[in-house]
């Protein structure tokens, strides 16, 4: 199983619609999550961080479900501006070391 | 709003040839990282750096590539004897010491794309 697993897509909605991704993380010690956002062939920015009790922002909203060891990102009510590919990124312990490990991202395409 | 700037934003080399990246992370940031993206696939880790030092590398990371700080401001990535697999955009990031291990963090800059011929 990949350390960090995402659909890669794309999606592809209509504006207006709600769209959901998962991101599933196998090393169940992971500690924190975040969704970074990545237009095309620019680089990756902070979208939000990812709570256990879940999170919101606006139309985003970002929940973690550690049983079954992933995460999620809900956009509601989508623009055309939201097309982007969203990354997936779950900081891990490696030995003494803590990293970053990132998703392959999920590409989001909004139609008008 | 403080950013992390990269130079070149392009440049085009021939395979073999020495290449350096350069990058301006945020003044008052600490970690220095350099991460990779080959078109059409995921963000890679190469490398971390703080206090003066690597702190972390991938496999990616081998003999050719080296890192340096050489004036406080600068932080560079050298590519002694590129090959055509390198090509890639390559992103420079910063982050506050602590904020990467709480708030996952990292700002990055607009990257350079590299193209080796």
């Amino acid at each position: 199983r990949k350390e960090v697993e995402q659909d890669p897509g794309p999606f592809n909605v209509p504006e207006g619609a709600t769209v959901a991704f998962n991101c599933t993380y196998s090393n169940s010690a992971s500690q924190s999550f975040f969704w970074y956002r990545q237009d095309c062939r620019k680089e990756p920015k902070l979208l939000m961080s990812v709570y256990s009790s879940g999170n919101e922002d606006g139309r985003f909203t970002a929940q973690l479900n550690r049983a079954s060891q992933y995460i999620s990102l809900l956009i509601r009510d989508s623009k055309l501006s939201d097309s982007a590919t969203y990354l997936c990124v779950v900081i891990s312990n490696a030995g003494n070391n803590r990293k970053l490990i990132w998703g392959l991202g999920t590409s989001l395409a909004v139609n008008p | 709003e403080p950013e992390v700037t990269q130079t070149p934003s392009h440049q085009v080399t021939q395979m073999g040839q020495e290449v350096i990246l350069r990058c301006v992370p945020i003044s008052n940031h600490l970690y220095f990282y350099w991460y990779r993206q080959i078109l059409g696939q995921k963000v890679e880790f190469l490398v971390s750096f703080y206090n003066n030092e690597i702190s972390e590398k991938s496999e990616i990371f081998d003999d050719q590539f080296s890192v340096e700080r050489p004036d406080g401001s600068n932080f560079t990535l050298k590519i002694r004897s590129t090959k055509l697999e390198d090509s890639a955009m390559y992103f420079c990031a910063s982050s506050e010491a602590l904020t990467v291990l709480n708030t996952g963090e990292l700002f990055f800059g607009e990257g350079s794309r590299l193209t080796v011929l």
